[in-house]
């Protein structure tokens, strides 16, 4: 099984200011997918095959990397931003999502 | 438009049998490449896969329940199940459904489950 590891757990972020989360993979994966989820609501999903951004999610949003290290990176943060972010791979199975990061405003 | 919505018992007891539906529009299950997906979310926790289903009809588990689950789908009523044998407290989560590729595209609500004596 693919372990995904997600740093940070938990981060803060200024409006306007530019924020990445990591998801180191334990094996090599070809893509990576990113979701949002924010409180009480359902799973988003924002990037899909590493590095394209789904339907209707603003361009701030950007994701990148190969190999066993992935990235999603917010240029500017805004308040909506404040949720949970998860990677997800589907290289081999099982099929593994990260553990997670919080992000918030401050 | 594509909506997927869940639907479960609510709340069950230790060892009976949790079964779930996914009732979605706006695509098929018997289009090539598309799948729809189960995955849950204990309360404060982070998300598990459990089982896709293809149009082919090809299945995929995850190994650390596979023995419990079993998923399906009924295709001309746009469909799929999944039922869980056997469960514990440890099951007690929202469980979503959701459209695959590699990926899940458009989640359901979601449902929420209770295992409770």
């Amino acid at each position: 099984e693919i372990v995904l590891t997600q740093s940070p757990t938990t981060t803060a972020a200024s409006p306007g200011e530019k924020v990445t989360i990591t998801c180191l993979a334990s094996s090599s994966v070809s893509n990576m997918y990113w979701y949002q989820q924010k409180s009480g609501a359902s799973p988003k999903l924002l990037i899909y095959s590493t590095s394209s951004l789904a339907s209707g999610v603003p361009d701030r949003f950007s994701g990148s990397g190969s190999g066993t290290s992935y990235s999603l990176t917010i240029n500017t943060m805004e308040a909506e931003d404040a949720a949970t972010y998860y990677c997800q791979q589907w290289s081999s199975n099982p099929l593994t999502f990260g553990s997670g990061t919080k992000l918030e405003i401050k | 438009q594509v909506t997927l919505k869940e639907s479960g018992p609510g709340i069950l007891q230790p060892s009976q049998t949790l079964s779930l539906t996914c009732t979605f529009s706006g695509f098929s299950l018997s289009t090539y490449g598309m799948g729809v997906g189960w995955i849950r979310q204990p309360s404060g926790k982070g998300l598990e896969w459990l089982a896709n289903i293809w149009w082919d009809d090809d299945k995929y588990y995850n190994p650390s329940l596979k023995n419990r689950l079993t998923i399906s789908k009924d295709t001309s009523n746009n469909q799929a199940f999944l039922k869980i044998t056997n469960v514990d407290t440890a099951d007690t989560a929202t469980y979503y459904c959701a459209r695959t590729y590699n990926y899940f595209d458009y989640w359901g609500q979601g449902v929420m489950v209770t295992v409770s004596s």
